[in-house]
């Protein structure tokens, strides 16, 4: 069966550190793969999204994320967080041939001054 | 930007009562989709609608669930009787192709208490 795992549930980190939020999935077909960001009381919005071709893929706000498919990982980096990152990150995957989403559990993501 | 909206963002009810919840998705896009998290869970897939039907569900979207689309701006989610597992919160999301290469914008969510 498909899953995503997020180890880190929350992580603390002070501003302008780096940081990178782990996330490894396990699917016996191929997927896509998918970081959403949830603002305290707003929606998922999409960061960054990989289909295929290169594997480190861009997103907004500074986000970048490395798919390495040997170690079925899909990790998150930003080099300097702000204040204003501080959120809950889902990592999440599409199935080839459905519709659906398969998403972690999230990792809280505190940014201190 | 247009966004998915939903209503209401906080919903209490009584055990065995009917709820709706209503979103209302992105205008140009023909895919809509449920999905709920139960607190301290992972965000899990119900169903995904096109085309006045249901085109994908999981095994949570049992009988007590279903799904219209009343007109052309609303989506809606209703549970026929509410249990006490059925509190979590309710995500709409909307796409405008359902490859899965498209993104799904999601909506704020409906949290959803049973009493």
């Amino acid at each position: 069966a498909q899953s995503v795992t997020q180890l880190d549930s929350q992580v603390p980190v002070f501003e302008e550190a780096p940081v990178e939020l782990r996330c490894n999935y396990s699917s016996s077909v191929s997927v896509y793969l998918f970081w959403y960001v949830q603002y305290p009381n707003q929606g998922l919005q999409l960061l960054l999204k990989y289909l295929s071709g290169s594997t480190l893929v861009k997103g907004i706000n500074g986000f970048e994320a490395e798919f390495n498919k040997s170690q079925t990982s899909f990790h998150l980096r930003k080099p300097s967080v702000h204040i204003s990152d501080t959120a809950e990150y889902f990592c999440a995957v599409s199935l080839y041939g459905t519709y659906k989403y398969i998403f972690g559990t999230g990792t809280r993501l505190k940014v201190l001054a | 930007e247009p966004e998915v909206t939903q209503t209401p963002s906080h919903q209490v009810t009584q055990m065995g009562q009917e709820v709706i919840l209503r979103c209302v998705p992105i205008s140009n896009h023909l895919y809509f989709y449920w999905y709920r998290q139960i607190l301290g869970q992972k965000v899990e897939f119900l169903v995904s609608f096109y085309n006045n039907e249901i085109s994908e569900k999981s095994e949570i979207f049992d009988d007590q669930f279903s799904v219209e689309r009343p007109d052309g701006s609303n989506f809606t989610l209703k549970i026929r009787s509410t249990k006490l597992e059925d509190s979590a919160m309710y995500f709409c999301a909307s796409s405008y192709s359902p490859t899965n290469a498209d993104t799904q914008y999601f909506g704020p969510g409906t949290r959803l208490t049973v009493l």
